[in-house]
């Protein structure tokens, strides 16, 4: 049983089109997070959401959106797609606690989206 | 502003030999640090992660970090490394009171040749 779960694992697509990668955690956390990896490995966070909540909303194109239908789900809408976004993307979840010390939690990640975009 | 440097981008050890991945941060308060690890297609898992007490935590798969607040490091070692290791480490921190945000390193990966 998959606790954080991606989908899909790999999308190819054109630059311009719009896109949604979907992420759902049967772990009962109350945040969730997105990631984006770059191809020299390094990952920054994008967005977080704790109980449906923005919370963390980093410097990132309005292209991207993320929606939160409910606690165990957190997806990423992308529009207009450009080559800059390709990229593997990690979905994580972690443990809700007192806002302050959210960053004590151990992150869950799932196993990523290679975006690659033409 | 906060900051995470792995200086050594690439790492080869032979098999049974000792390991040191070295973490260096920069932040005003007292830190929550984190090791990760990244095998190939896959998500991190956490290997440990230091708050306060101890300076030297322990981890899984044999793992164990030295937290040292006089050098701003948390360097993770492991005294005889296995090839299943090979991998990629991520060192990392998180920030109070910025909703769980943690700032990576830009990882190490490490080779493990027989």
């Amino acid at each position: 049983d998959t606790a954080v779960s991606q989908t899909p694992k790999y999308l190819v697509t054109q630059m311009g089109n719009d896109k949604s990668i979907k992420c759902e955690q049967n772990l009962g956390h109350d945040t969730m997070y997105w990631y984006k990896q770059d191809s020299k490995k390094f990952l920054k966070i994008m967005f977080s959401y704790n109980n449906k909540e923005l919370i963390i909303n980093e410097t990132v194109p309005n292209r991207f959106s993320p929606k939160s239908p409910d606690k165990a789900h957190l997806n990423l809408h992308i529009n207009s797609l450009e080559l800059g976004d390709s990229a593997v993307y990690f979905c994580a979840s972690s443990p809700s606690g007192l806002a302050e010390v959210l960053a004590k939690n151990i992150q869950y990640f799932g196993a990523g989206t290679r975006l690659s975009v033409l | 502003a906060q900051s995470v440097t792995q200086p050594d981008i690439h790492i080869t050890v032979s098999e049974g030999a000792s390991l040191e991945l070295r973490c260096n941060y920069s932040y005003g308060a007292t830190p929550y640090l984190f090791w990760y690890v990244q095998s190939p297609g896959q998500g991190l898992q956490l290997l440990l992660k230091y708050f306060s007490g101890d300076t030297l935590v322990q981890g899984i798969k044999g793992f164990e970090a030295e937290f040292k607040r006089s050098q701003s490091s948390f360097n993770l070692r492991k005294p005889s490394v296995h090839w299943s290791d090979a991998a990629e480490y991520f060192c990392a921190v998180g920030l109070y009171n910025q909703g769980g945000k943690l700032i990576f390193g830009q990882g190490t990966e490490l080779s493990v040749k027989p």
